[in-house]
């Protein structure tokens, strides 16, 4: 089972900050947060990951809190290509590491 | 550049028959991955080659096999299609192992 939990669906307007929460209340010390996105039926993309600071590269910011139960992905001005599903992703140890993809959140971009 | 290319990109089966979905990755990467989807849901790990040479079962490798036949190549063979492997197959590769992964575009694959 995943190990987290996000939003199904979420709206944001083209141009703003999109947002998007992830709980992951039962990570461990040394289980990193990926993120991917998954436009329309394409192979997945991936576009950031950490393990408890914040992170941030061309495409997006991971915010991590300090607990590690959850995080937030921020892409910092959402254009309508942005339009897509977003699985946020913990590397489970106990899995022996695999990537444990949940239902993610559909995020729409209006304009 | 193409990245990771998988072949087919459609096929329909009929159950018993057999096939295998062909992956090939020109980024020099050690790792590849062999995913499914099923509608609304999100990707579950088939089999996945941590290098050349190696490969290891994923959380759903029943009635799947797979080959790494060389650093490029990782192929998936149903030996026996059954309707419930029904579903879009991903491949992936990456240069260190579960670290980020580059996905093909999909292979969409119907057993009647």
């Amino acid at each position: 089972d995943a190990k987290t939990t996000q939003p199904p669906s979420m709206d944001c307007a083209e141009g703003r900050a999109a947002n998007l929460p992830c709980n992951h209340s039962t990570i461990s010390g040394n289980e990193y947060v990926y993120w991917y996105r998954q436009i329309h039926s394409q192979g997945p993309q991936y576009i950031i990951h950490g393990l408890k600071n914040n992170e941030t590269n061309e495409m997006a910011s991971l915010i991590i809190t300090e607990d590690r139960k959850s995080s937030t992905l921020i892409l910092p001005h959402a254009t309508l290509r942005d339009t897509a599903v977003y699985y946020c992703i913990v590397r489970v140890e106990d899995s022996n590491y695999q990537l444990i993809w949940g239902a993610g959140t559909k995020l729409i971009i209006k304009p | 550049n193409a990245g990771v290319t998988q072949t087919p990109k459609f096929q329909v089966l009929k159950t018993g028959q057999s096939m295998t979905l062909q992956c090939a990755q020109d980024m020099n990467h050690n790792s590849m991955y062999w995913y499914r989807q099923d509608p609304g849901m999100g990707l579950r790990l088939i089999y996945y080659s941590a290098s050349e040479g190696t490969t290891d079962k994923g959380e759903v490798p029943n009635g799947y096999n797979v080959s790494r036949l060389n650093k490029r190549e990782f192929s998936l063979r149903l030996e026996s299609a059954a309707p419930s492997q029904t579903s879009v197959y991903f491949c992936a590769s990456g240069t260190g192992l579960w670290g980020p992964q580059h996905f093909g575009d999909g292979t969409r694959l119907s057993i009647l």
